[in-house]
This record gives structure tokens, sequence and C-alpha cells, in this order.
């Protein structure tokens, strides 16, 4: 199955700052890429949708300013939490799709302090 | 958004006992994945099933399609201390990229 390389695995940022999360494929050309976001104990819940060249798709409830999606090529992805707040700490996690199934990074753990 | 029920939520074994959960959906699924998520990682696919009444084993795991579409099986024979970790099923639909996930299951041993 696919490779997915996630970076950073963990990142503290103070409040009102903004931080990239990269995604890449290494073994495996996708033009489209899911994030997620996942809160203690909980299940990941899809925030967007990003395709190759073209806008993201976010989820209802989503606020798209806030996290902005760029995919720029078929092997890079990124995720911004732009003006960054406490309650915006959580576990994000990126995830590429192959005829086999559904590969995922190793996550992002934001604290924003 | 949806989210497939899992069972059960959490489980408590001793090692060396086998372990079952499953899934269910009020709807079908073309594709069921099971995966394992560890503290502070990303999920890791462990079996995928695409047809149903597929049996697939990976090892000391074996997984069900079920006949219905609406549901799956994991299971886990002999287990050791590194099986600790979260499990979750994931369905798929036909013209659908998106994964629907279950709720996940806490898998703890008990020394």
């Amino acid at each position: 199955g696919a490779v997915v390389s996630q970076h950073p695995s963990r990142v503290i940022c103070k409040s009102g700052t903004s931080v990239k999360i990269e995604c890449r494929s290494l073994d495996f050309q996708a033009t489209t890429m899911f994030w997620y976001r996942q809160f203690p104990k909980q299940s990941l819940m899809l925030m967007a949708t990003s395709n190759e060249g073209s806008k993201a798709t976010y989820e209802q409830g989503v606020e798209k300013d806030k996290f902005l999606i760029n995919h720029a090529s078929l092997t890079l992805s990124t995720l911004t939490v732009t003006s960054a707040h406490p309650e915006d700490s959580s576990f994000y996690i990126c995830s590429y799709r192959d005829p086999l199934g559904a590969f995922f990074g190793q996550g992002t753990r934001l604290t924003v302090v | 958004g949806q989210q497939l029920n899992q069972s059960p939520q959490s489980m408590f074994i001793q090692e060396g006992e086998d372990v079952s959960m499953n899934c269910t959906s009020s709807s079908i699924f073309n594709t069921w994945l099971w995966y394992k998520q560890e503290p502070g990682e990303g999920p890791v696919l462990l079996i995928a099933l695409y047809k149903a009444g597929e049996l697939t084993s990976n090892g000391r795991l074996t997984a069900q399609f079920g006949i219905t579409r609406k549901d799956s099986f994991l299971n886990i024979s002999a287990s050791i201390p590194s099986d600790v970790g979260i499990y979750f099923c994931a369905g798929l639909r036909f013209g659908n990229e998106k994964l629907t996930f279950g709720t996940g299951t806490r898998l703890t041993i008990i020394p």
C-alpha cells in the first residue's frame, strides 16, 4: 500500500500563530488527499478533501479560512492552521487512497498554548 | 457525519486470550477496512475486505466481510502485549472516496 509521510509529528505553538503540516506520498501519486482531526478517545473525523490543482472541499462545520489546504502536486498536500487557538489543539492526520485501501500519515499532535 | 457502530467499545483481556470485535451499519458498504492505532500514531491498515463473505487472515488476525454487506468482524487469536491499541473499522462505497469510520474498540491486555 501507499506510504505516507507526515511532518511534523508534534508541534507546540503560541495562540495566534499559524502552523503548517505537510503530508507526502512517497511511492504513490494521488490526486486526492484527505485530512482528519481526532480528539482524545474519539474516532477520526474528516475535515476536508484536497484535490490536486483545485480547491479543497470542506466538511460541514469546518472553517475553510481557518484550515487552509494546499495540494500543489500529486505527492504533497499541506494543512495550515491559521491564527491557532487552544481549541484547535488536536491530532491531525492525512490520508491517501489507492485501489487497495486508505493509508494514513503518522499524525501531527498540535498543542496551542 | 455518519459513524459505524463498533463493539465492544473496550476490552480487557489476559494475554493468550482470543479477541472478537465487530462493526455494523444500517447501509451497505463495498469495502471494509480494519485499522489499528497506537498512541500518537496514525492508523495502520491491518486487513482489507472487498467481497461479501470474504474471509481474510493476516497472521493472528482474521476478518470477515458480512454476507449482508452491512457488517464486518475482526478476530485476534492468542493475544500478545503488542496487540494493545485502538482498532477501527472503516467502510467504503462505490463512487464515494470518503471513509466512514467505526467508533473504535480499545484493547487492553491485563498482565
